[in-house]
C-alpha cells in the first residue's frame, strides 16, 4: 500500500523568494517518487523524478527535490520563485518494478507567486 | 504537434445521457491511461491499456468503458451519466507502463465534464 500527503493545499510566495512544497509518502516497498506540475487548463507535466542513486534530484525550470528516506519525504524546492511558476503541483509515489498505473498522486498544492 | 490530445475540451450534458471522450497520442507509446480529477483536485487512475491488456481500477463503475481501436487511441465511453461523474478527465500515455513503473507520463489537457 502507498499514499502521499502534500502539506498545504495553497502556498503563496513573493517573486524571488524560496519555494518549498512539502510531500510525505508512505510505501511498503522502496518507492519511485515524482513531482508533476499542472498549469491552468493544461495536463500534468513531469518536473522531476527519483528512482535510484543520488537523493537530490534536479528537474526542469530550476526545481529540485531531495529524497529523505528517514523522513519519508520528497520536498520540492526552487531558490527563487518566478511569476511563471504559479501552478498546481502534484507529488506522486509508485512502487518499484510495478506498472506506472500503480502511481498514487497527492491532492496537489496550488502555488501563487506574488509580485 | 500536441503529443497527447483529447476532445472535447468541455462537455456539458444531461443526466442519463451517453457520451464519449476521445484521446490520441502521437508518441508511439505502448500504454495509455484514463485519469479522473475531482473537484478537490484528487487524481485517480481509472484504466490502463497496454497491448490490448486492459487493467481496470476496481472502483470504476461499469458504466465507464474504454475502447482502443489501435495503439494510438484510447477513447472513454460513459453510459447513463450521473451528477457524480462531473470532473476533469485526463488521458495519458507512457512508453512502457507495465515494465518498471518509473516511466514519464504524458498527459492531455483534460476534458471538463459537467453533468446537469
Amino acid at each position: 500500500a502507498q499514499s502521499v500527503t502534500q502539506l498545504g493545499s495553497h502556498v503563496s510566495v513573493s517573486e524571488g523568494a524560496l519555494v518549498l512544497l512539502r510531500c510525505n509518502y508512505s510505501s511498503s516497498v522502496p518507492p519511485y517518487l515524482f513531482w508533476y506540475v499542472q498549469y491552468p487548463n493544461q495536463g500534468l507535466q513531469l518536473l522531476l523524478k527519483y528512482t535510484t542513486g543520488a537523493t537530490l534530484v534536479k528537474g526542469i525550470n530550476g526545481f529540485e527535490a531531495e529524497f529523505k528516506k528517514s523522513e519519508t519525504s520528497f520536498h520540492l524546492t526552487k531558490p527563487s520563485a518566478h511569476m511563471s511558476d504559479a501552478a498546481e503541483y502534484f507529488c506522486a509515489v509508485g512502487p518499484r518494478g510495478v506498472s506506472a498505473r500503480q502511481l498514487t498522486f497527492g491532492s496537489g498544492t496550488q502555488l501563487t507567486v506574488l509580485p | 504537434d500536441t503529443a497527447v490530445s483529447q476532445t472535447p475540451k468541455y462537455l456539458v450534458t444531461q443526466m442519463g445521457n451517453d457520451k464519449s471522450i476521445k484521446c490520441e497520442q502521437n508518441l508511439g507509446h505502448d500504454t495509455m491511461y484514463w485519469y479522473k480529477q475531482d473537484s478537490k483536485k484528487f487524481l485517480k487512475i481509472m484504466f490502463s491499456y497496454n497491448n490490448k491488456e486492459l487493467i481496470i481500477n476496481e472502483t470504476v463503475p461499469n458504466r465507464f468503458s474504454p475502447k482502443s481501436p489501435d495503439k494510438a487511441h484510447l477513447n472513454l465511453h460513459i453510459n447513463s451519466l450521473e451528477l457524480g461523474d462531473s470532473a476533469v478527465y485526463f488521458c495519458a500515455s507512457s512508453q512502457d507502463g507495465v515494465r518498471t513503473g518509473n516511466e514519464k507520463l504524458f498527459f492531455g489537457s483534460g476534458t471538463q465534464l459537467s453533468v446537469l
